[in-house]
């Protein structure tokens, strides 16, 4: 069975240090891993993706992702947080495409405050 | 392309009404999700679709739910009767089921609010 867990439900960073949101992950099998972000009353944005390619993933807004196996991992980063970055992050996992199965797994999500 | 397009995207009715929530995918894509979010359950997925059939209605909460797609370009979700329980926002999404290991587009939400 798979399983998503966001160790953080809730995480302050002050504009201009870095982000760290974190994921782990229990999977049977090689997954596909993406990070989604929802800004306040908006819809659901796709950040990054992992599908068995570079274990460094980078996505948009200067977001990235590692993919550590060893760990079961795949936290999302930033170098330097702005403003626009405070919004819900949602890491999902995915099996893969074998039979009907196309039900993606969704962490509870994080909520990024970023203070001036 | 216009993306994944849902209306309306604010609902306010009284309990025991019905209420039918649309949902225009991508064009071009074969598969389409209904979740559902909620602060106590986060997002939840309903239903999907693959090519207009629908795939896995376990998510489904129970018999006053029902969703449709009638062709490739169209997709509703129906409640009926409401109840203030039902009270979430609903997001429709969309994927190429070749691409599915690539995630969906979702689209902007339809805030149901059932009094």
């Amino acid at each position: 069975a798979q399983s998503v867990t966001q160790l953080d439900s809730h995480v302050s960073v002050s504009e201009g240090t870095p982000v760290l949101l974190r994921c782990n992950y229990s999977s049977s099998y090689s997954p596909s891993l993406f990070w989604y972000v929802q800004h306040p009353n908006k819809g659901l944005q796709l950040l990054l993706k992992y599908t068995s390619a570079a274990t460094l993933v980078k996505g948009i807004n200067g977001f990235e992702a590692e993919f550590k196996k060893s760990e079961t991992s795949f936290h999302l980063t930033k170098p330097s947080a702005h403003m626009s970055d405070a919004a819900e992050y949602f890491c999902v996992v995915s099996p893969p495409n074998a039979g009907n199965n196309r039900k993606l797994i969704w962490g509870l999500g994080t909520s990024l405050a970023v203070n001036p | 392309d216009a993306g994944v397009i849902q209306s309306p995207r604010h609902e306010v009715t009284e309990m025991g009404q019905e209420v039918t929530l649309r949902c225009k995918p991508i064009s071009g894509h074969n598969s389409l999700f209904w979740y559902r979010q909620t602060m106590m359950r986060g997002l939840e997925l309903l239903i999907y679709f693959n090519n207009n059939v629908p795939i896995d209605d376990s998510g489904m909460p129970e018999d006053r739910f029902s969703a449709k797609m009638p062709n490739a370009s169209f997709s509703t979700l129906k409640i009926q009767p409401s109840e203030p329980r039902d009270s979430a926002v609903y997001f429709c999404a969309s994927s190429l089921e070749a691409q599915l290991g690539l995630g969906y587009t979702f689209g902007s939400g339809t805030r149901l609010t059932v009094v």
